[in-house]
């Protein structure tokens, strides 16, 4: 059964400051996905991470993946309150090959920015 | 209408009720998902259809029944629910090329069964 586990689950952090968010699996996958909810909202798409080193960059965030520690992190750089959400990875390993994927989600971060 | 969206937004019913939740998405896309989003477990997936045909259902009790007529609409029809059904359900389609599996949320259902 695949596990999926992300830390911290909530974080409060100060503008301006750094952090990382972690994601680990537990069974070999190369299709990484996070997400981001804000409170009473549904999920938004944040970033697709698909091989090995992958890295990509939105604003003041990053996230990369590491398929052979089986690890993904999402860096928040200088913080702003915008950011305050709960940020879900979640892991596909079932590709069906015909267009249907099954994700596997963590419990997510909820992440307060505090001015 | 653009993205996925779900009717209605809130429903409260009792344990005896019958009703169903809908799903339509405007994106062409040809895979349907409905999730459980309950406080305190993660985001779970509850049933998978691509064109049309469902392709998988993780374990859902029967009294949760889904429903895809057609590649743009899905169907949650639920009956004799229990208390602790009371979730945010959410549906979300994706296309295999181009979006690399990326699965887009509606903006979900929630639910409370008294």
């Amino acid at each position: 059964e695949l596990k999926v586990e992300q830390n911290p689950l909530f974080l409060s952090m100060q503008e301006g400051k750094n952090y990382t968010i972690y994601c680990n699996y537990s069974t070999t996958s190369d299709r990484l996905y996070w997400y981001r909810q804000d409170p009473g909202k549904s999920l938004e798409s944040l970033f697709v991470l698909l091989s090995n080193g992958a890295v990509k960059q939105e604003g003041r965030l990053m996230a990369s993946l590491d398929t052979k520690a089986r690890l993904s992190t999402l860096h928040i750089t200088a913080a702003v309150h915008d950011l305050s959400a709960t940020y879900f990875c979640a892991v596909d390993i079932s590709y069906s090959g015909a267009g249907s994927y099954q994700l596997t989600f963590g419990k997510g971060t909820k992440l307060s920015v505090i001015p | 209408e653009t993205g996925v969206t779900q009717t209605p937004r809130h429903l409260v019913m009792g344990m005896t009720n019958k009703k169903s939740l809908k799903c339509e998405q405007h994106l062409g896309h040809n895979a349907m998902y409905w999730y459980k989003q309950s406080a305190k477990k993660p985001l779970e997936l509850m049933f998978v259809y691509n064109f049309k045909e469902q392709t998988e259902n993780n374990s859902v009790p029967s009294r949760f029944s889904p429903e895809c007529p057609n590649s743009s609409h899905l169907f949650l029809h639920l009956h004799t629910l229990q208390p602790e059904d009371s979730a945010l359900y959410l549906c979300a389609s994706s296309q295999a090329q181009g979006t690399a599996g990326t699965q887009y949320f509606g903006p979900g259902t929630r639910l409370l069964v008294l």
